[in-house]
């Protein structure tokens, strides 16, 4: 199995700041890497995929990053409907998702 | 716009076979594969596995001699059945659609709305 560790796992922000979460492979995955932001009591939504695609309707603030191994989400500047948890999935092996970045309020 | 909506039993007792069904709205089963995913209480994600339409299947290695996943095309429903659940399967359970029929689009696009299965004695 392909693990995916995302950090940090917590992360405390303002509205208006640049957010960066990190996600990284045991494996090569080339890019096929997704992002999602899940809101409580509420669906995982989509975002990116394959690595740096933006999904339709997604702000353009939301970007994607990397290869192979590494890959980032920025959020180029933070605002208050973004509060929420990321997490990435890769989908080169069947299909596993990291562990989860919340964005909290500073 | 395509929508899932799910249903099944929401409390198990140990050792008992959880069953879920998702039915699929304003879309078909055709072209995709349909995947399910679960959350533990305050936890991450986790890919249990996928059914085509033709009925071809890819199970979580992990969870993969519990699992049987099937499609009902003239239902335009497909289901999931765990046996021998523990109340490490206690999680809410999401019927999801992947982008498309190819392992490249092994992403999710359209979710259901979710069961909570509790697996409890």
């Amino acid at each position: 199995d392909i693990q995916m560790t995302q950090s940090p796992s917590t992360l405390s922000a303002s509205v208006g700041d640049r957010v960066t979460i990190t996600c990284r492979a045991s494996q090569n995955t080339g890019n096929l890497l997704a992002w999602y932001q899940q809101k409580p009591g509420k669906v995982p939504n989509l975002l990116i995929y394959r690595t740096s695609t933006l999904e339709s309707g997604v702000p353009s603030r939301f970007s994607g990053s990397g290869s192979g191994t590494e890959f980032t989400l920025t959020i180029s500047s933070l605002q208050a409907d973004d509060f929420a948890t990321y997490y990435c999935q890769q989908y080169s092996s069947y299909s596993t998702f990291g562990g989860g970045t919340k964005v909290e309020i500073k | 716009q395509v929508q899932l909506q799910q249903w099944g039993a929401g409390l198990l007792n140990p050792s008992e076979t959880l069953s879920l069904t998702c039915a699929v709205y304003g879309g078909s089963l055709k072209g995709y594969y349909w995947s399910w995913i679960r959350q533990p209480p305050g936890k991450g994600l986790e890919w249990i596995g996928e059914v085509h339409e033709s009925g071809g299947t890819n199970y979580s290695p992990s969870l993969k001699s519990r699992l049987i996943m099937s499609v009902d095309s003239s239902q335009n429903q497909f289901s999931l059945k765990v046996t021998s659940v523990t109340a490490a399967d206690t999680a809410v359970y999401y019927c999801v659609r992947n982008r498309g029929s190819d392992w490249k689009q092994r992403f999710f696009d359209n979710w259901g709305q979710g069961i909570l299965v509790t697996v409890s004695s």
